[in-house]
């Protein structure tokens, strides 16, 4: 099963710095993606999304990239704030599967000043 | 503030007892889904319901059980409790129950069976 809280992968970024966090999907018939933010204590927080139509989207300060061939989705932060730091989750769901979502593994964002 | 909102945040109970987690999805949303969310398995579907009928079923044990009523909000209940069933259930709401919906995320009911 997926891994969050202890084994969570942690990707360190100084402010103001860019921010990648990457994702890896193995069912090649999802056809919606979606990036959410979870902050300690709290739900997770819808941040962007993409359809498998698209390789590329952008919202503020975040753009999703999308690569069907390898199954590999990112998200990059601009000028990372210390507001950025939470737990990021890559979501997948495929036609087919009534919306049921699939979460990837975790990666945790530390902002250092 | 996603308009989700879910009680009670906190919950205590002891083994083999039964909880009941109540969800309002936002207004205008007609789907509710519940996913529990623990250190070893991290965010699992479990169920959806939209305008009060069984939409999917996902890692949902048999001694969970959900429903939607008319009014749209979502009852979690779960008996028979056990020290593996502490976890945050996080309920979400999506305005249909299309593959493209986007689910909006409540803060939690964090379980603690001792």
């Amino acid at each position: 099963g997926e891994s969050v809280g202890l084994h969570l992968p942690t990707l360190s970024v100084q402010e103001g710095d860019n921010s990648i966090i990457n994702c890896a999907y193995s069912n090649s018939a999802s056809d919606y993606f979606i990036w959410y933010k979870q902050e300690s204590g709290k739900g997770p927080q819808f941040i962007i999304d993409i359809r498998s139509n698209m390789d590329k989207r952008q919202g503020q300060r975040v753009t999703v990239l999308l690569n069907k061939t390898v199954k590999h989705l990112s998200l990059q932060i601009a000028a990372t704030q210390p507001g950025d730091s939470a737990v990021y989750f890559c979501a997948e769901i495929s036609t087919g599967t009534a919306s049921k979502l699939t979460f990837g593994t975790g990666t945790r964002l530390q902002v250092t000043l | 503030d996603s308009g989700v909102t879910q009680t009670p945040k906190h919950l205590i109970t002891a083994t083999g007892q039964r909880v009941t987690l109540r969800c309002s999805p936002r207004s205008g949303d007609l789907s509710v889904y519940w996913y529990q969310q623990s250190l070893d398995q991290g965010l699992q579907f479990l169920i959806q319901y939209y305008n009060g009928e069984e939409r999917a079923k996902g890692n949902i044990l048999e001694r969970f059980s959900a429903q939607q009523f008319p009014d749209l909000h979502s009852e979690l209940n779960l008996s028979s409790l056990e020290l593996g069933d502490s976890a945050l259930y996080f309920c979400a709401s999506s305005a249909w129950a299309g593959s493209g919906e986007t689910q909006y995320f409540g803060p939690g009911t964090r379980l603690l069976v001792l």
